[in-house]
């Protein structure tokens, strides 16, 4: 039951720009973090955004996230086949006094 | 570096019980909790609840709150996430996940433990 909302899927080609969109209510990321995730095929998920804009150590220049309101972005510069995974985002709901995750987003390099 | 190890895969008939174990290693055990997470065969990420390791207290996701037990033992660094009465739609792999402060989504995850229910 994912209360965040994300398109099911986003695509490009080597060296574009992808951007995938988080949607939620003021009671998760209207007014808490927002994390992003990376899953490659058969793998546990990979922290790569924290903090609605942070990046890991060894989460490369080319992610970046951001957010407004109750709505978050995760944005894959200078695409790379590697990046072909789910992203998953993330915050506390307030109201549900629990974590929710989005419902993810494939992206593939075409 | 941050490690945590989970036990391996489970087949488990409907009605019964399983018990997932989660090794932690590489930071101080009782700074962080430990959530655990699960993911049906093609579905997405499903919060279970999480425990603080500095004091027995779990908090629990709602939907979970009947039939979900999480325990931790200081003494070997490693948390258990029990889930009784199964039923097919339990089949998915469990992550166990390290977390940061009562309000961030958690960081290090393990890899994962598929339970198979099944008559």
């Amino acid at each position: 039951q994912s209360v965040l909302t994300q398109p099911p899927s986003a695509s490009g080609t080597p060296g574009q720009r992808v951007t995938i969109s988080c949607s939620g209510r003021s009671s998760n990321i209207g007014s808490n973090y927002v994390y992003w995730y990376q899953q490659l095929p058969g793998t546990a998920p990979k922290l790569l955004i924290y903090r609605n804009n942070q990046r890991p150590s060894g989460v490369p220049d080319r992610f970046s996230g951001s957010k407004s309101g109750t709505s978050a972005s995760l944005a894959i510069s200078g695409l790379r086949s590697e990046d072909e995974a789910d992203y998953y985002c993330a915050a506390w709901d307030d109201t549900l006094s629990g974590f929710v995750f989005g419902t993810g987003t494939k992206v593939t390099v075409l | 570096q941050v490690q945590l190890v989970q036990s391996g895969a489970e087949v488990k008939k409907p009605g019964a019980s399983v018990k997932v174990s989660c090794k932690a290693s590489g930071y101080t055990f009782n700074s962080y909790y430990i959530h655990w997470v699960r993911q049906a065969p093609g579905e997405g990420l499903e919060w279970m609840g999480r425990i603080n390791p500095r004091g027995p207290r779990a908090h629990y996701a709602q939907k979970f709150q009947d039939r979900v037990t999480m325990t931790r033992d200081t003494s070997t660094s490693t948390v258990y996430m029990e889930l009784s009465s199964l039923r097919s739609e339990d089949t998915a792999v469990y992550y166990c996940a390290r977390g940061d402060g009562d309000f961030n989504p958690p960081d290090y995850w393990g890899q994962g433990t598929l339970v198979t229910v099944s008559s």
